[in-house]
């Protein structure tokens, strides 16, 4: 079946540390990308997005990058704090298909204090 | 502004019945997503309305159907529910669908026993 991104991994780090979340994707046509943040019990929660005719773009604590050569989208977040543990959702986006997205399993992020 | 409201919460079913899931999208968003998740497949997409018409459709049985109202509202059905159907159903809405964020409720969550 269609899908992107890595079989949930964990990615534990110190409180403080930068964190970097990779994904993969497959499809060329796809040309929006957007990473999501779901904890425990709740919906995804939007952080950041990106359109493919831009490489990086940055919000606050949070840097998307885009490689459309290899196909690689990663999540870069600073100065990581306990409140960041949770499941981190890659999501693309293919021309013309509406509102239809593909998900990554995710990545899980642990926060140590 | 409210933000994507789905009811039931939470729904205990038996095979071989049948289930109608809700969602109510943000105010003005006319395009409204249907996403399931299960611990083993992640996200999959079920399928998106726009202006009361299916305009995208996943790789699911005909057991699983939807519809929108003139509001914008949407329901979600699957009939002659399978063990397999458990999961969090997820609606998620934007105000065209074409390549931007989306906006997810907190789910349902359907247990079939």
């Amino acid at each position: 079946g269609e899908s992107v991104g890595l079989h949930l991994p964990t990615l534990s780090v110190q409180e403080g540390d930068n964190s970097i979340i990779n994904c993969a994707y497959s499809n060329s046509a796809s040309d929006y990308f957007i990473w999501y943040k779901q904890e425990s019990g709740k919906g995804p929660q939007f952080i950041i997005d990106i359109r493919s005719n831009m490489d990086k773009r940055q919000g606050q604590r949070v840097t998307v990058l885009l490689n459309k050569t290899v196909k690689h989208l990663s999540l870069q977040i600073a100065a990581t704090q306990p409140g960041d543990s949770a499941v981190y959702l890659c999501a693309e986006n293919i021309q013309d298909q509406g509102g239809k997205l593909i998900f990554g399993q995710g990545t899980e992020l642990s926060v140590k204090p | 502004k409210a933000g994507v409201t789905q009811t039931p919460r939470y729904l205990i079913k038996t095979r071989g019945q049948q289930v109608t899931l809700s969602c109510s999208p943000i105010s003005g968003h006319r395009s409204v997503s249907w996403y399931q998740q299960t611990p083993g497949q992640g996200l999959q997409f079920l399928f998106e309305y726009f202006s009361e018409t299916q305009r995208n459709k996943g790789n699911f049985p005909g057991r699983f159907s939807g519809r929108q109202f003139s509001n914008s509202r949407s329901e979600m059905n699957v009939s002659t529910l399978e063990l397999g159907d458990s999961a969090l159903y997820l609606c998620a809405s934007s105000r065209t669908g074409g390549n931007e964020k989306l906006f997810f409720g907190s789910g349902t969550q359907l247990s079939v026993l």
